[in-house]
């Protein structure tokens, strides 16, 4: 079954560091979206995207955060200047249409580390 | 305002009980879509069931089925003859036709012993 892949599995980077974790979403998939996880919390919206434009962001999604699609197949979410509080997983997910009965599938995510 | 609710925070039960997950959301949009996903203590999200307002039928598959209540806006998750391996972080979701965004509920642990 296709999946969505993420890289690194664990990232760990000093604060006031630029990060980029990185998503290939589903082979056929257009339409793609980031989510965290602060430890032992619930799941929270970042951004949605499509075609090369943000389609939705929360208020989380800063001027730190930015996403792109640098070619056809990775999707990146880079932190520009991280803080303790990015301390989280990142999930990163995609599905084939914007139809909202489609399940957002979730790759394994990025554990994100602070120090 | 959009919110889903998992007022347990944690249940425990031995292996062949059948155990219930209770979700309450709220929503303005007339549609709107309700998915249960899995996160075992390895991490990853996994994708399990979703439901359409407008699906007035409930389901069953395998041994997992829901409980969709739009009089009380409710969709509560059952696992029958639960097993060890159910043994997750259970979060349900809500989804708006007016949005891409998913929003989570708090998530219940479930704890399955042998």
């Amino acid at each position: 079954e296709p999946e969505v892949t993420q890289t690194p599995s664990h990232q760990v980077t000093q604060m006031g560091q630029e990060v980029i974790l990185r998503c290939v979403p589903i082979s056929n998939h257009l339409y793609f979206y980031w989510y965290r996880q602060i430890l032992g919390q619930k799941v929270e919206f970042l951004v949605s995207f499509y075609n090369n434009e943000i389609s939705e962001k929360s208020e989380i999604f800063d001027d730190q955060f930015s996403v792109e699609r640098p070619d056809g197949s990775n999707f990146t979410l880079k932190i520009r200047s991280t803080k303790l509080e990015d301390s989280a997983m990142y999930f990163c997910a995609s599905t084939s249409t914007e139809l909202g009965n489609q399940p957002q599938h979730f790759g394994d995510g990025t554990r994100l580390s602070i120090l | 305002a959009q919110k889903v609710t998992q007022a347990q925070t944690e249940i425990s039960v031995v292996e062949k009980e059948d155990v219930t997950l209770d979700c309450v959301y709220e929503t303005r949009d007339t549609t709107y879509y309700l998915f249960w996903y899995k996160q075992p203590p390895s991490g990853e999200l996994v994708f399990l069931i979703r439901r359409n307002s407008f699906d007035e039928q409930n389901e069953i598959s395998g041994r997992y089925s829901w409980n969709f209540q739009k009089s009380t806006s409710s969709f509560n998750f059952t696992i029958t003859a639960s097993q060890v391996v159910d043994s997750a972080v259970y979060f349900c979701a809500l989804r708006e036709d007016s949005s891409y965004k998913l929003i989570f509920g708090s998530g219940t642990r479930l704890l399955v012993r042998p």
